[in-house]
């Protein structure tokens, strides 16, 4: 049983396109997140959502836009793709934001290459 | 703001041989501290954990003493193997609502028979 899943695992798109990841996790967790880890490893943290609301919105271009429909589900739209976009974005989840000693459970994560 | 340093890489060690990843933090109040690690072609997987100064985590033989004082974590192992080939990132959390894990920039790891 997948803890943390999202979906697809690679995506190759074209510049320009407009394209999804999504994210389940069935661990009961109230918050959600994406990370994006660029060519050296470094993760970033991009959005989390704590039970459905948004919470962290950190410096992103507004070309990718995060979607909560329920507490166990958060996708990632991304429009008007560019080359820098290219990474390995990851979904994580953990119990509720505001507990401490909380550590979060990631999914494999999704292998963007725009070309 | 919070900060967490890791020891650049990559670490190559020879198999049996003593690791250590060295890792400090910056952060106001009181941090939990996290070790993950990413085997190739996949997510982070959490290794080990302390919650409070003092604490010494543990997991597959790897351990991380959360030292106050220094404001470090560092990750050991008395005797690697080829298989903890891997990236290794360090991590904190200080607790607040409305925040994520702060992730170091990631060590590699690679150990040869």
């Amino acid at each position: 049983d997948t803890a943390v899943s999202q979906t697809p695992k690679y995506l190759v798109t074209q510049m320009g396109n407009d394209k999804s990841i999504k994210c389940e996790q069935n661990l009961g967790h109230d918050t959600m997140y994406w990370y994006k880890q660029d060519s050296k490893k470094f993760l970033k943290i991009m959005f989390s959502y704590n039970n459905k609301e948004l919470i962290i919105n950190e410096t992103v271009p507004n070309r990718f836009s995060p979607k909560s429909p329920d507490k166990a589900h958060l996708n990632l739209h991304i429009n008007s793709l560019e080359l820098g976009d290219s990474a390995v974005y990851f979904c994580a989840s953990s119990r509720s934001a505001a507990r401490t000693n909380t550590e979060a459970f990631f999914g494999q994560g999704t292998r963007l290459t725009v070309v | 703001g919070d900060s967490v340093t890791q020891m650049e890489g990559p670490v190559t060690l020879s198999e049996e041989a003593f690791l250590t990843i060295n890792c400090t933090y910056t952060a106001t109040g009181y941090p939990s501290l996290f070790w993950y690690v990413q085997y190739p072609g996949e997510g982070l997987q959490l290794l080990l954990k302390a919650t409070k100064a003092d604490d010494k985590g543990s997991n597959k033989g790897f351990e991380a003493t959360y030292r106050k004082e220094t404001t470090s974590f560092h990750l050991e192992k008395g005797s690697v193997q080829v298989s903890d080939s891997a990236v290794y990132f360090c991590a904190l959390s200080d607790g607040q609502a409305g925040t994520a894990l702060i992730f170091g920039k990631g060590t590699t790891l690679s150990v040869s028979s």
